[in-house]
């Protein structure tokens, strides 16, 4: 069974700083994998998709690396910002079909203080 | 709307109440996923069709969980009797959900029901 697993569960910076955001899985067999930003009480905001044949993906301030082999991924968040403040959850995808279901870690709590 | 919708955003039962959730996916997405999420915890895969047909309800936690999507749009998700330990955020996403190479089959979101039963 696919379990994935996120550390640390909380994290508190200062504004500005750079931060990584850790996600392993235990079955590498996965299609691909998505980091989220859920704000509280919010529904979730995709913010990367990494499919299986890549090593990472960017948008903006973010970048997400992929490495398959040893179960691993990271979000890296560039000049951190108040704004930036929410739960981020990383969530791998088997396969396609009846496959087709997310499994996901339980997320990390991100505190950007001024 | 261009997004997922759900409703009704909140929803409180007293214990042994029947509930109903709805959702909208985005419009010609084929996949629809139900996930539960408990407070604290990350979604839990509750459901999935692919157009009107359920292909995988092994997620769902009895069965007094039933979830339907009649025409392959609009689902509903069904809790009967409902205990203290339904309470939760019951997040619907869509997806393209095709399965050609060069598609991603990425889930979009909707923002939740937050169910609370007394």
């Amino acid at each position: 069974k696919q379990e994935v697993t996120q550390i640390p569960a909380a994290l508190s910076v200062p504004e500005g700083e750079n931060l990584v955001l850790n996600c392993s899985f235990t079955d590498s067999a996965i299609y691909n994998l998505q980091w989220f930003r859920q704000d509280p009480g919010k529904g979730l905001t995709s913010l990367l998709l990494i499919q299986s044949s890549q090593r990472e993906q960017t948008s903006g301030r973010l970048n997400a690396s992929l490495d398959k082999s040893s179960g691993r991924s990271t979000l890296y968040i560039a000049a951190s910002q108040p704004g930036d403040s929410a739960t981020y959850l990383c969530a791998v995808l088997l396969g396609t079909g009846t496959a087709s279901k997310l499994t996901f870690g339980t997320g990390t709590r991100l505190q950007v203080t001024l | 709307g261009a997004g997922v919708s759900q409703s009704p955003r909140y929803k409180v039962a007293k214990r042994g109440q029947d509930v109903a959730l709805r959702c909208d996916p985005i419009s010609g997405h084929v996949s629809l996923f139900w996930y539960q999420q408990a407070l604290g915890q990350g979604p839990e895969f509750l459901t999935y069709f692919q157009n009107e047909a359920q292909l995988d309800k092994s997620g769902l936690p009895s069965d007094r969980f039933f979830a339907e999507r009649p025409e392959g749009s609009v689902s509903t998700l069904k809790i009967q009797r409902t205990q203290q330990e339904d309470s939760a955020v019951y997040l619907c996403a869509s997806s393209q959900g095709l399965a050609a190479a060069h598609l991603v089959n990425e889930q979009f979101f909707g923002p939740g029901t937050r169910l609370t039963v007394l």
